[in-house]
């Protein structure tokens, strides 16, 4: 399968907890990006790397969050203290960056975390 | 914030062709129209896309108003596996690489069930 792959696929975790996610691009996929989907709402966008860049951060990315693409191919995200709120499906999706454009991102099935 | 208007669901006959209407009165000229589709506890995946000339491929058809303020996704003969939330998306055509343009952001989408 040469698609986005995350890990794990579910999560559960008590309140105060670390987690972290896994994600892994489509080979050769420059632009990675992490959203977070809440039951009913569409993914909200948190943050994109441009290889090992990470050129923009939503607001929504608190202090608790951290993400990382160290080598330019697979990403983690860190959620540190965990809360309840942050219960969520979270999306990882990767595209080509070219000079004439970028292509469609391709989303992986995403990592369901749950905080009790 | 989303920059579309979407119904928030839809109803279509299996075998029929589904219809579904976005709203988009403020994309510039710079931007696509792009859709996904989510099916329920997956990662969005993506359809189609066009800039002003209708468009068509293997899963769906694109007609964009010649004004561009409005679009609609057609699903030639939808069947069961079609039901799914639809997300309309306007995105900056990223003109130069490593630009910031691109990502996608999300409204709640139109949730199209099929009916037998």
């Amino acid at each position: 399968d040469t698609g986005v792959s995350q890990n794990p696929r579910h999560k559960i975790t008590k309140r105060g907890q670390n987690v972290t996610f896994r994600c892994d691009p489509i080979s050769e996929h420059n632009r990675l990006y992490w959203y977070r989907q809440t039951l009913g709402q569409g993914p909200e966008f948190l943050t994109y790397f441009q290889n090992e860049a990470q050129l923009e951060k939503s607001r929504l990315l608190s202090d608790r969050f951290s993400a990382e693409r160290p080598k330019g191919s697979f990403s983690t995200l860190e959620i540190q203290r965990t809360e309840q709120g942050d219960s969520a499906m979270y999306l990882c999706a990767s595209s080509l960056d070219r000079r004439r454009g970028n292509t469609e991102a391709f989303f992986g099935q995403g990592t369901r975390l749950t905080v009790v | 914030d989303a920059k579309t208007t979407q119904p928030p669901s839809m109803d279509c006959a299996e075998g029929r062709a589904a219809n579904l209407p976005c709203n988009h009165s403020t994309i510039s000229g710079n931007e696509y129209v792009y859709w996904y589709r989510q099916i329920h506890s997956q990662g969005p995946q993506y359809i189609i896309h066009g800039l002003k000339n209708n468009e068509t491929n293997e899963m769906a058809s694109l007609i964009i108003t010649e004004d561009r303020k409005s679009s609609t996704l057609i699903l030639p003969h939808a069947t069961l596996r079609d039901t799914a939330v639809y997300y309309c998306i306007v995105r900056v055509a990223q003109m130069n690489y490593g630009g910031s343009q691109g990502n996608l952001i999300f409204g709640k989408g139109t949730k199209l069930s099929v009916k037998p």
